[in-house]
C-alpha cells in the first residue's frame, strides 16, 4: 500500500531538548511538506521541499530544521529554540506541479513536559 | 486579517439537517479552492475541490464566488458520520501553489 507514515504517533520532550519527527512516503512524490496545527487553528507551513537536497522555509520555520537526503524521507527536527513546540505535526507529499493535491500522514503529537 | 477565514462554529445539528459553512479569502490571486475534512486527532483528507461553476458530490455541494472571494459548503441530510472539522483551503500560484488553511469549522451531528 502506498502512503505516508509518520512516527512516533505521540512524542514527549523535555524542555531544552531537540527532537526529530520522522516522515516517510512511498508514493514517489517529489514534494514534501511539514505543517503544524494548534488547537482550533488551521495548518501552518513550517518547511517544504520540492527536490532532494533542497528545501524552503514556510511561514513558521523559526526553531525548526529539516533535511531531504532521500526522496522518500523528510525528517523534521524541533530544536530547543522553538519556544512553544507542543502541537500536532503533519507531514504531506504531492507531485510537483499539483501542489494543491497533498496527501497527509497520520501526524505526530508532540508534548513538551 | 487572516488569509482564509471560516465560520467559528461549532455547529450542532440534528441528523437529517442541512448545514452550510462559509469561508472568505483575502488573496484575489487565489486560484484553487478545496474543502478538507478532519476527524478528531486525525490528518485532514480532501473532501472536494471547489469550482467556479459549483460542484456537487452526493449530499455535498460546494460553491465559489470569485467576485466576493467567498466559498461555501452545503451538507444536506446530515449523518452522524459527518461529524468532523471542515477546513477551507486556498492555493495561489503566485505563492508557489502553497496551501493556505482556514482554522476549520467543527460540525457535530446529533441523533
Amino acid at each position: 500500500d502506498g502512503g505516508i507514515t509518520q512516527s512516533p504517533k505521540y512524542l514527549f520532550r523535555k524542555e531544552g531538548q531537540n527532537v526529530t519527527l520522522s516522515c516517510e512516503q512511498n508514493l514517489n512524490h517529489d514534494a514534501m511538506y511539514w505543517y503544524r496545527q494548534d488547537p482550533g487553528q488551521g495548518l501552518r507551513l513550517i518547511y517544504y521541499s520540492q527536490i532532494v537536497n533542497d528545501f524552503q522555509k514556510g511561514d513558521i520555520a523559526e526553531g525548526y530544521s529539516v533535511s531531504r537526503e532521500k526522496k522518500e524521507s523528510f525528517p523534521l527536527t524541533v530544536t530547543s529554540a522553538q519556544k512553544n513546540p507542543t502541537a500536532f505535526y503533519l507531514c504531506a507529499s504531492s507531485i510537483v506541479g499539483t501542489e494543491e493535491t497533498q496527501y497527509f500522514g497520520p501526524g505526530t503529537r508532540l508534548l513538551v513536559l | 486579517r487572516k488569509e482564509v477565514e471560516q465560520d467559528p462554529g461549532p455547529f450542532n445539528v440534528p441528523e437529517g439537517a442541512t448545514v452550510a459553512f462559509n469561508c472568505t479569502y483575502s488573496n484575489s490571486a487565489s486560484q484553487s479552492f478545496f474543502w478538507y475534512r478532519q476527524d478528531c486527532r486525525k490528518e485532514p483528507k480532501l473532501l472536494m475541490s471547489v469550482y467556479s461553476s459549483g460542484n456537487e458530490d452526493g449530499r455535498f455541494t460546494a460553491q465559489l464566488n470569485r467576485a466576493s472571494q467567498y466559498i461555501s459548503l452545503l451538507i444536506r441530510d446530515s449523518k452522524l458520520s459527518d461529524s468532523a472539522t471542515y477546513l477551507c483551503v486556498v492555493a495561489s500560484y503566485n505563492q508557489g501553489g502553497k496551501l493556505i488553511f482556514g482554522q476549520g469549522t467543527e460540525l457535530s451531528v446529533k441523533p
